[in-house]
């Protein structure tokens, strides 16, 4: 089984609707991430967290909003989807052991179209 | 501003044309540099950590390399299945987060 989970894997809605891409993992990785990807422009941080009670902005959280369920459960929402947040969303997880460069691992994405 | 700046936007080899890819980048105070796979659609993989300069690490044709101020991933002799995106992205010190390059797309002909 994969360690990383994402769920829907594809989504097609329309604008105004509200959506939640949900990421699961048996990591046991206390770091989540997501993550959206447009062609050209690369991968560029929405959310992320680094415990249960933290929660902080990336880059291009407008629009987003997250929820930290659980250590293994962290989801992404979009309130009201707008033609341009189409893109690939990523999670992702790391160990984030004190003074170790954790590296990220990557679910297998969600393909959003908002029509 | 942290920067990360991958080339060739993209390559085109033929199988066992050995090549570099290269990863340039402006930042301050580097604690680590990432190499990721990505097939199309796919989430991206988990090649390589380099943590200094002068690092090098191999896994079957690829083997990464770290300066003070670029990284390369070497690939020997490649094949088909080498074919792929590969995404740098570096991890600054203090602030916990990762910086993407774009990708170089690399297509290995028969």
């Amino acid at each position: 089984d994969a360690d990383v989970t994402q769920t829907p894997r594809n989504r097609i809605t329309k604008t105004g609707k509200r959506i939640m891409l949900e990421c699961s993992q048996t990591k046991g990785h206390d770091r989540m991430y997501w993550y959206r990807q447009d062609p050209g422009l690369g991968l560029r941080l929405i959310y992320y967290s680094f415990d249960v009670k933290d929660i902080n902005k990336g880059e291009i959280s407008d629009g987003y909003s997250v929820s930290r369920q659980a250590q293994a459960k962290f989801s992404l929402s979009l309130e009201s989807a707008i033609p341009n947040q189409t893109a690939l969303y990523f999670c992702a997880t790391s160990g984030g052991l004190a003074g170790v460069t954790d590296t990220q691992y990557f679910g297998p994405g969600t393909r959003l179209t908002v029509l | 501003e942290d920067q990360v700046t991958q080339s060739p936007e993209a390559l085109r080899l033929q199988e066992g044309e050995s090549s570099s890819l290269n990863c340039s980048y402006t930042v301050s105070g580097l604690r680590g540099l990432f190499w990721y796979r990505q097939d199309p659609g796919k989430g991206p993989e988990f090649l390589f950590t380099l943590y200094s300069a002068g690092e090098e690490k191999e896994k079957e044709r690829l083997k990464a390399t770290l300066t003070k101020k670029e990284s390369f991933l070497h690939i020997t002799a490649p094949k088909p299945e080498d074919s792929a995106t590969y995404l740098c992205a570096v991890l600054v010190g203090g602030y916990q987060k990762v910086t993407f390059g774009t990708g170089t797309k690399l297509q290995v002909i028969p």
